[in-house]
């Protein structure tokens, strides 16, 4: 696609229940993004996807979260038993090989409320 | 862990008068890059500006680098009602993941 799509929009959870958030990133683009921003905050570093390396998961804040990337192109960003504190935008990002020397391309991210 | 530090945190102009945002951060870089977010989604790119260089142009937009003071900072001339959004650096090292600051809320009044 032209850009880096994500879906849903928005959800509303219930604590306690699972989500999971996708992300398509733009086709060619071998490295894949995930980060979160709570309300009025930066951005957080969750996951890094680079082509058929293993991920870099450093920012996962607990074993509740897990992202998966299957052949290389749409990534799955999965939160089990979701609690209030991981109400944010979720926002995906991909960017071209040599990924260092370019900006990254982003979605509109993910509203993930949970109630 | 948060590398760039944005300042100030909010800023309000007047349409046509420039912005300034300042951008620090703590360690070696490969480059700096600006990015802008509306209403609380997608980041846009703006500019990369890479350690060796010391200036950038794009359009409207200026961009400078500091690396022995580990800083920058971004200038918006003639700004626009447009421009009001949130302004984030965000530094590069090595092949690691572009680490971002808290961003920088521009007001432009008409």
């Amino acid at each position: 696609g032209a850009g880096v799509s994500q879906s849903p929009s928005n959800k509303v959870t219930e604590k306690g229940k699972d989500v999971e958030l996708r992300c398509d990133p733009i086709s060619g683009h071998t490295a894949l993004y995930w980060y979160r921003q709570s309300l009025g905050q930066g951005l957080e570093f969750l996951i890094y996807f680079q082509g058929n390396s293993a991920p870099d998961k450093s920012g996962l804040p607990s074993d509740r979260f897990s992202a998966e990337r299957t052949g290389g192109s749409v990534s799955t960003l999965t939160i089990q038993r979701t609690q209030q504190e991981d109400s944010a935008v979720y926002l995906c990002a991909s960017s071209r090989p040599g990924a260092t020397n370019y900006g990254y391309t982003f979605g509109s991210g993910t509203r993930l409320t949970v109630v | 862990s948060q590398q760039g530090e944005e300042d100030p945190q909010a800023l309000s102009i007047q349409e046509g008068e420039n912005a300034t945002m300042n951008c620090s951060y703590k360690t070696s870089i490969n480059n700096l890059q600006w990015y802008r977010q509306n209403s609380g989604r997608g980041l846009v790119h703006l500019i990369l500006i890479r350690s060796n260089e010391r200036e950038k142009h794009s359009g409207r937009l200026r961009v400078t680098l500091d690396t022995s003071k580990k800083s920058s900072s971004l200038l918006i001339t003639a700004s626009r009602a447009a421009d009001t959004a949130s302004y984030f650096c965000a530094t590069s090292s090595g092949n690691t993941p572009l680490v971002f600051g808290k961003g920088t809320r521009l007001s432009v009044i008409a």
